[in-house]
This record gives structure tokens, C-alpha cells and sequence, in this order.
């Protein structure tokens, strides 16, 4: 089945700075990656997602890139902010509404 | 967007008693839903999935006769803890699908 490894398992970045998340995965029939923002006791927030007929898609502070061949791919935030601050967990799915096989989440501390 | 409500959001029971955790989607309707388990300061790990109508698909690991889920309608999923123990004590939180996965905002079981 799949796997999903996520690094590193916590980031303290200082405001304004980027924040930079890595995944891989093992399955080449996963062909749906989504990126979910967990705050402590919440349900987890999709924040982007990428499919893997696309190399990459960014929304406002946020990317993500896709490679494929290497079955990795990244989450990009830009000008971090202390609201950024949180768990963040990649996930990897053969299809945008099937099962979903998470990382190891990253937690993520933007500084002022 | 759509919405996923779980019932209760926190139980506290005695060792050895049943817990019923409701999963509905309020405004469609999902054939699918799935069941993840969250210990603290871990990722979400799949549990099973649910199908309208159908018995569910649990995963590796995953004991079956111990967690029992009921997906009577399109709405509603019901997932049981039976004789329930301390280490059972975790954050459970369901997803429906419909064109992507959205989640509930969990349940809290805290098992004395």
C-alpha cells in the first residue's frame, strides 16, 4: 500500500521568512496530492492541492510542486506569519475523493 | 462548501462500555465516508471505510469486531467502539466524500 513520508517533523521559521515541507510517496498510482492545515483540536483545513497531471500550482503565499518521476512534492509559504503557525500534513490519494494516506505532519512556528 | 458534523464531540467512558461516534454529511449526500484515528502529536491514520449500504473496508491492523461501522444512509455513518479500553483514548475524525474528502470536526474519547 502507500506510504507517505514528511520532513522535517517540526520547522521554526521567523516571520516573514519561507517555510519549506517535503514529501514523498511510494504508490505511482496516487494521483491526487492535497496539503491540510491542523490547528490543536480542529479538523484538518485543505489549504492546496495538486494533481499529478501538474507540475505546480501556488495560491497567494502558498505552492506546491510535483515531481513525479522522483514521487516527491513540496509545500512552499512565502512571508510567513505567526498565524501560520500550526501542524501541516501532505497526503496522498489515487483519486481526489478516495482514501487519504497522510504524513507525519510537520509542525510549523512562525516567530514575530 | 459542504459540511460534516460528528456527535459527540468528546465522551468520556468507563473501561469496558460502547461508544457511539455519529458522522454526518448535512447538506449532501455521501456514498463514502471514511474513519481516521489521531493519537496526540501524530498524524491521521486510517481506520476504515465506509460504504452506503455495504460492509466496511478496514484497514491492516484494524480489528473489525472492535470497531464497528454502520453506514445506514447517505448521511449518516456510525462508528462503534465496543468494550472499550484506555489505550482506545484518541481523537477519531470522519470525512464524506463527495468531490473531494471533507472533514468533521472530530470526537474527543477519553476512556478511564
Amino acid at each position: 500500500g502507500e506510504n507517505v513520508e514528511q520532513h522535517p517533523s517540526t520547522l521554526s521559521v521567523q516571520e516573514g521568512d519561507s517555510a519549506v515541507i517535503k514529501c514523498t510517496y511510494s504508490d505511482s498510482a496516487s494521483n491526487y496530492f492535497p496539503w491540510y492545515k491542523q490547528e490543536l483540536g480542529k479538523r484538518p483545513q485543505l489549504i492546496i492541492d495538486i494533481r499529478s497531471n501538474v507540475g505546480e500550482k501556488k495560491d497567494q503565499r502558498i505552492a506546491v510542486t510535483l515531481n513525479k518521476t522522483a514521487k516527491h512534492f513540496s509545500l512552499h509559504i512565502t512571508e510567513t506569519q505567526p498565524e501560520d503557525s500550526a501542524v501541516y500534513f501532505c497526503a496522498a490519494s489515487d483519486n481526489q475523493g478516495g482514501k487519504l494516506i497522510f504524513g507525519q505532519g510537520t509542525e510549523l512556528s512562525v516567530k514575530p | 462548501g459542504a459540511v460534516v458534523s460528528q456527535h459527540p464531540s468528546w465522551v468520556i467512558c468507563k473501561s469496558g462500555t460502547s461508544v457511539k461516534i455519529e458522522c454526518r454529511s448535512l447538506d449532501f449526500q455521501a456514498t463514502t465516508m471514511f474513519w481516521y484515528r489521531q493519537f496526540p502529536k501524530q498524524s491521521l491514520m486510517l481506520m476504515a471505510t465506509s460504504n452506503e449500504g455495504s460492509k466496511a473496508t478496514y484497514e491492516q491492523g484494524v480489528e473489525k469486531d472492535k470497531f464497528l461501522i454502520n453506514h445506514a444512509s447517505l448521511t449518516l455513518s456510525t462508528l462503534t467502539v465496543t468494550s472499550a479500553h484506555p489505550e482506545d483514548s484518541s481523537f477519531y475524525i470522519c470525512s464524506a466524500r463527495w468531490d473531494e474528502q471533507f472533514f468533521g470536526p472530530g470526537t474527543r474519547l477519553t476512556v478511564l
